[in-house]
Formats: C-alpha cells, sequence, structure tokens
C-alpha cells in the first residue's frame, strides 16, 4: 500500500496479560522501524529490520519484548506480561534505504 | 551518543507572524535531518527531509535550514495560521554503518491564536 498501516489503533490489556501489535510497510519499502513514544513526546527507537532480518536491536528490551518481519505477512511487535510502564503510543515507520522514513498512525497501549 | 534538543519547548504566537523553531544535535555526522509534524493523539506527518550534503529545503510557507558543523537546523513558518498548531519535532539520521533509526528531539509545541 501507500500508507504504513498500523493495528490495531488502540489496545488495551491488564498488567501481565500479552500485547501484540501490527505494521504493514509501505509496498516496496525494505527498511520497518518500530518507536516508542511515552510521555512529552518523548520517542525511543526499539529495533528495525531490513527485510525479515534484525537490523538494529539496540533498543529493545531484551526480556520481554520481541518482534518479526517474515515474508508476505504483518510486522508484529509483542510484549510478553505487560507492565504498567509499557503504555505508550507505539508506532511503526517504514523507509527505503537511506529516504526518509514514513510513519504509521500508531497504536495506543494502555495497561491497567 | 547522538542526542537532539528542540527549543522551545512551546510556543504560542498571534496568527499571521513569522516564527522560528531550534533543533540542535550533538554529533554533526548525520545522513540526514527530518522535520515532522504531530497534531495531538495522531500520527507523524513528515514536513522537510534534508540530506546532510543541503542547506535547506522549502515547501510552501515552511523552510527548513541545516548547519550541518554546528549542529543546528531551524524550521521558519511563515504567515502563521491557526492551522499550523501542532508539535514539531525533528529527527536525525546519525551517519553509521549499523543504524539508520531516527534520533528524536523532545518536540516544539507551537499555539497559533486567531
Amino acid at each position: 500500500g501507500e500508507e504504513v498501516a498500523q493495528t490495531p489503533k488502540h489496545l488495551v490489556r491488564g498488567e501481565g496479560q500479552k500485547a501484540k501489535l501490527y505494521c504493514a510497510p509501505i509496498k516496496g519499502h525494505s527498511y520497518v522501524f518500530w518507536y516508542q513514544q511515552v510521555l512529552k513526546n518523548e520517542f525511543k527507537f526499539l529495533i528495525s529490520f531490513q527485510n525479515e532480518n534484525v537490523f538494529d536491536e539496540t533498543g529493545m528490551p531484551k526480556e520481554r519484548f520481541s518482534a518479526k518481519c517474515l515474508p508476505n505477512s504483518p510486522c508484529s511487535l509483542e510484549i510478553q506480561a505487560t507492565k504498567l510502564e509499557d503504555s505508550a503510543v507505539y508506532f511503526c515507520a517504514s523507509s527505503q534505504a537511506i529516504n526518509e522514513q514514513f510513519f504509521g498512525p500508531g497504536t495506543r497501549l494502555t495497561v491497567l | 551518543k547522538q542526542e537532539v534538543t528542540q527549543i522551545p519547548a512551546a510556543l504560542s504566537v498571534p496568527e499571521g507572524e513569522n516564527l522560528v523553531l531550534n533543533c540542535s544535535f550533538t554529533d554533526s555526522a548525520i545522513y540526514n535531518l527530518q522535520w515532522f509534524r504531530q497534531d495531538p493523539g495522531k500520527g507523524l506527518t513528515s514536513l522537510l527531509l534534508i540530506q546532510s550534503s543541503q542547506r535547506e529545503q522549502t515547501s510552501g510557507r515552511l523552510n527548513a535550514s541545516l548547519d550541518k558543523s554546528s549542529g543546528r537546523s531551524t524550521l521558519y513558518i511563515a504567515a502563521s495560521q491557526p492551522g499550523d498548531s501542532a508539535t514539531y519535532l525533528c529527527a536525525v539520521r546519525t551517519e553509521d554503518t549499523g543504524r539508520r533509526a531516527l534520533t528524536f528531539g523532545s518536540g516544539t509545541r507551537l499555539q497559533v491564536q486567531p
């Protein structure tokens, strides 16, 4: 597609439950990025993929967060055993090589 | 480690004023710099992208400049309108063989009063 699509738009989970977020990058874009936006507009980089391969995962909390980008499927970001501090808006972006990144509308995760 | 700072954090101006938003970054070795707009509860809209070899980019009433050596960029908005009210974020992609993620500033929240 011509836009980055993210689902769901909103997600509410009880503490300790699993959360799974999806991202469909723009067709033809090789790179996918996940960011977490918490209070005060602070964006934190989580992980990036080049096609289905992890490109950079230096921002990922390793214990509970995992992500995949499989061929012919939306990319996913999964949080096992969510915590209150995981409440944030999660953005997915895609890009072609080193060109500008295009962002999806985000998924708002609320952990109660 | 790249750090991006935006000043001011918030700005309120009357309609019609020209204004400048500032962005500074600590590591001058960047691929490019991107300015975004974010409306409350919404995603990011890319406004302008400046490559490291460029000095400025223009789109309509927006003009972004880049001084890579001093680690600064400005976003100039001419003849501001109430519809320009939003948070403006700058983000840099640092020149690193591995990373291509963006490092964001904390944004400038702009309010244009009618």
